[in-house]
């Protein structure tokens, strides 16, 4: 079946620490990847995607991501953590079967991300 | 500010009580997609609606309804609510027919009791 996992629920890292929150994906294809944040209270907003070409993606806030076909995966990763990064992310795909004008993002559960001080 | 106005932010009714949710999506933008999100089933994608014509469906209960009005802002209808309804409720836009990017409204927090 066609699946995002996000394996880490909550991941809690100290301010400056390097992060990565991992994603795997189910898809008989490569679908289009993103990663989403959402801050409490507030909508989703989209820091990176990646549809084709370069497998490591540069963001918005100093986060990338490194798409992997050998492992289906397209984990996040950010050098330097900033305690304003404290949110929830959520990976994020769209069937790159999927007919045109139709853009259903599929999400990961989402992985909570804290941040110490 | 992602340019999709979501509203009201918050709402509270009753179980059995009908609601109605309002979007805005971003200028230009054609497609609107509405999502649930609770804390048991995660994000889960509702309906899509790109024109003013339904484009696809997700697991959306027979109790709720959508569509989108020729000014292109949408509404979705919950009605003969049940406790379990309550969630955060999102509706995004895009361009459609490009896969670039969807944008977010904040959300709308119902809360059924």
């Amino acid at each position: 079946a066609q699946s995002v996992t996000q394996p880490d629920i909550h991941i809690t890292v100290s301010e400056g620490a390097s992060l990565e929150l991992r994603c795997n994906y189910s898809y008989g294809a490569t679908p289009y990847l993103f990663w989403y944040v959402q801050s409490p209270g507030q909508g989703l907003q989209l820091l990176l995607k990646y549809f084709s070409g370069d497998t490591l993606v540069q963001g918005i806030k100093g986060f990338e991501a490194e798409f992997k076909r050998s492992q289906s995966s397209f984990n996040l990763r950010k050098p330097s953590v900033h305690w304003s990064d404290a949110a929830e992310y959520f990976c994020a795909v769209v069937p790159r079967d999927s007919g045109a004008g139709s853009y259903q993002l599929t999400f990961g559960k989402g992985t909570k991300l804290s941040v110490i001080p | 500010d992602s340019g999709v106005t979501q509203t009201p932010k918050h709402l509270i009714t009753a179980t059995g009580q009908r609601v109605t949710l309002r979007c805005s999506p971003r200028s230009g933008d054609l497609s609107v997609y509405w999502y649930q999100q609770s804390l048991d089933q995660g994000l889960q994608f509702l309906i899509q609606y790109y024109n003013g014509e339904e484009r696809a469906k997700g697991n959306i209960l027979e109790r709720f309804s959508a569509q989108q009005f020729p000014d292109l802002h949408s509404e979705l209808n919950l009605s003969s609510l049940e406790l379990g309804d309550s969630a955060l409720y999102f509706c995004a836009s895009s361009v459609a027919d490009r896969f670039t990017e969807a944008f977010f409204g904040q959300g709308t927090r119902l809360t059924v009791v």
